[in-house]
């Protein structure tokens, strides 16, 4: 079990630049979640997947925005012309749901830390 | 929607004593996990407890899941106990996601 891992840590781009950062899940967990984190807040939910299914967006998640899981492994979020309130630490994490071994219990990724200048 | 309020916000203690932290929510939740972010942003799963009582070296947590409360006991604090702690609830309402609490910001100080 390594963990969750994100990629990539950190990321300074330009506004209207597009940043794409990718996911790695716990490997026999079938749900990954995206979250955001600004300064001084608590993470807030943006969306989830189960397996390559993308089950439940926040309305955080604007036309910019878009995840996918192509195979139900790993997932990529991608933020299109991206502007300066879009700074934040973005944070995966991951659990498993299979029949009587469900659990809500998440774990998180050391998550990318974008900067729009 | 739901509200998850923690207290204190912020808490400063010398090394060596022991605290209560303290998270309130405001509907039914299915799930309850108590977090450690450390200064680098990595959140560290402390307790998964959605009932119950449970204990883990110097930690430990309740939750009163009527009553709509959890508390996290940290004893014999250490500088590497400073952070931010969270918890974050899921609700009964057919969703998976976490809300996450407002947070209690502690410094130990040595």
């Amino acid at each position: 079990d390594t963990g969750v891992s994100q990629d990539p840590r950190h990321k300074i781009t330009k506004r209207g630049q597009n940043v794409t950062f990718r996911c790695d899940p716990i490997s026999e967990h079938n749900r990954l979640y995206w979250y955001r984190q600004t300064l001084g807040q608590g993470p807030e939910f943006l969306t989830y997947f189960q397996n390559e299914a993308q089950l439940e967006k926040s309305r955080l998640l604007s036309d910019r925005f878009s995840a996918e899981r192509p195979k139900g492994s790993f997932s990529t979020l991608e933020i299109q012309r991206t502007e300066q309130g879009d700074s934040a630490m973005y944070l995966c994490a991951s659990s498993l749901a299979r029949g009587g071994r469900s659990s809500y219990e998440q774990y998180f990724g050391p998550g990318t830390r974008l900067t729009v200048t | 929607g739901i509200q998850v309020e923690q207290s204190p916000p912020d808490l400063i203690l010398q090394e060596g004593a022991n605290s209560t932290l303290r998270c309130n929510f405001s509907d039914s939740v299915n799930n309850l996990q108590w977090f450690h972010q450390n200064p680098w942003g990595q959140l560290i799963n402390l307790f998964y407890i959605p009932s119950g009582t449970k204990q883990n070296g110097r930690l430990s947590a309740t939750t009163v899941a009527t009553e709509r409360y959890s508390l996290l006991y940290i004893s014999s604090s250490q500088t590497t106990d400073s952070g931010v702690y969270f918890c974050a609830v899921v609700t009964t309402s057919g969703t998976y996601k976490y809300i996450f609490g407002t947070g209690t910001r502690l410094k130990v100080l040595a």
